[in-house]
């Protein structure tokens, strides 16, 4: 079955840093990848997604993710992050040819301080 | 992009009774639509696929007969919970696919039994 791991669940940085959230997959062939940005109380937004190609996808609000097959990981990495970033962060695995389902990884919480 | 709304927002209601909660899609077809529960700091579980046509397709663990679900036409599927009890309080989410395993999702409902 697959599964997503995200190991850090609380994850501080300053305004203006650099930041990169973890995410570890484990499925048997190459799967959909997926990061979504929840703000309190919301729905889920799509920061961006790899189907396939380009192992780095760039995504909405400078965000990028790098598709490591050999780490099985799909890290987000952002170069500056404002203050307006401050979420919860989920990392997502669909299952190429399956049913469309995403079985959805544990979330990290991101808090920007000033 | 694609919008996926929901109804209502949030509700309040009392233990024993049952509450009904809408999701639509607003500017496309979904033939599929997701139901997912999220408890409090904790990640989106999977718990149903409404299917337009056809029954919807429980998780393990899941009651269907305590979640009904119910997807009357290409843009509406709902989502009932029967008898509520303190227990089901939770964050509601539905989402839809657009095709291509990408997914657009509601901005939620909370629920809160009393």
């Amino acid at each position: 079955a697959q599964s997503v791991t995200q190991p850090d669940i609380h994850i501080t940085v300053s305004e203006g840093a650099s930041l990169e959230l973890r995410c570890n997959y484990s499925y048997g062939a190459t799967p959909y990848l997926f990061w979504y940005v929840q703000s309190p109380g919301q729905g889920l937004q799509l920061l961006l997604k790899y189907f396939s190609g380009d192992t780095l996808v760039q995504g909405i609000k400078g965000f990028e993710a790098e598709f490591k097959r050999s780490q099985s990981s799909f890290n987000l990495r952002k170069p500056s992050v404002h203050w307006s970033d401050a979420a919860e962060y989920f990392c997502a695995v669909g299952e190429k040819g399956g049913s469309e389902k995403l079985v959805f990884g544990k979330g990290t919480k991101l808090t920007v301080n000033p | 992009g694609a919008v996926v709304s929901q109804h209502p927002s949030w509700v309040i209601c009392k233990s024993g009774t049952s509450v009904k909660i809408e999701c639509r899609s607003l500017d496309f077809q979904a033939t599929t639509m997701f139901w997912y529960r999220q408890f409090p700091k904790q990640s989106l579980m999977l718990m149903a696929t409404s299917n337009e046509g056809s029954k919807a397709t429980y998780e393990q663990g899941v009651e269907k007969d305590k979640f009904l679900i119910n997807h009357a036409s290409l843009t509406l599927s709902t989502l009932t919970v029967t008898s509520a009890h303190p227990e089901d309080s939770s964050f509601y989410i539905c989402s839809a696919p657009t095709g291509t395993y990408e997914q657009f999702f509601g901005p939620g409902t909370r629920l809160t039994v009393l």
